[in-house]
């Protein structure tokens, strides 16, 4: 069972387009966070949501957390070619942190 | 301040042989996880380690696999008689704290092949 769901799957979006990806449980989380990936790299920390509602904003980046601390969403905005990535969130469950399948952004120039 | 540092990055195995990947954690970081990835895929929990202990072991195979984190040198993630599945990129990372909320910092991972 996948606790963290992330969609879509794969992304594949036109250089100055806008774009939004998600991140959906059925849990309440007491915080999510969101990694990027390039590939042969390790996970890079991007953002840490924590209260329900806040919105973090990172340059062209907005992450979102859902009031109900289930969901969050992350928007670029005028995507560019250094945007494209695996982009993961996260959260702790059972003392350990658990990851959705990601979401794969390709940016094409 | 260096951030979590594993090693080998590459690490090639014939069938049956010992794989050891190390990680130190980010300095003043006493909790470590591993992670295994295969292409095209996220991150999958293996095992959470503090210092000298093990505190979750659930997604780690019962056989041929161990880790460790002593009290001195870096944590250690061992596989026994490798076989051709172990193939993947095997990620750790770093917390201060194992609480929620706690960020955790990656490594940039090793990448072990089994031929």
């Amino acid at each position: 069972t996948q606790l963290l769901k992330q969609s879509p799957q794969f992304l594949s979006i036109q250089e100055g387009e806008n774009l939004t990806v998600y991140c959906n449980s059925s849990s309440v989380f007491s915080s999510l966070q969101w990694y990027r990936q390039e590939p042969g790299e390790g996970p890079v920390l991007l953002v840490t949501v924590v209260t329900g509602g806040e919105v973090k904003k990172l340059k062209r980046l907005t992450f979102q957390f859902g009031d109900a601390r289930k969901d969050s969403s992350l928007h670029i905005t005028a995507a560019q070619p250094g945007d494209t990535g695996l982009y993961l969130c996260a959260g702790y469950r059972d003392d350990k942190i658990i990851f959705g399948k990601g979401t794969r952004l390709h940016i094409l120039p | 301040n260096a951030g979590v540092m594993q090693n080998p990055r590459h690490l090639v195995r014939r069938r049956g042989q010992e794989a050891r990947l190390r990680c130190s954690p980010m300095k003043g970081h006493s909790h470590v996880y591993w992670y295994r990835q295969l292409p095209e895929e996220g991150l999958k929990f293996m095992v959470y380690l503090q210092k000298e202990n093990i505190i979750d072991e659930s997604g780690m195979p019962k056989e041929r696999f161990s880790a460790e984190f002593p009290k001195e040198g870096p944590s250690i993630l061992r596989i026994q008689q490798v076989v051709r599945g172990d193939s993947a990129a095997y990620f750790c990372a770093s917390s201060l704290q194992g609480q929620p909320n706690t960020e955790a910092f990656f490594g940039q991972g090793t990448r072990l092949t089994v031929v």
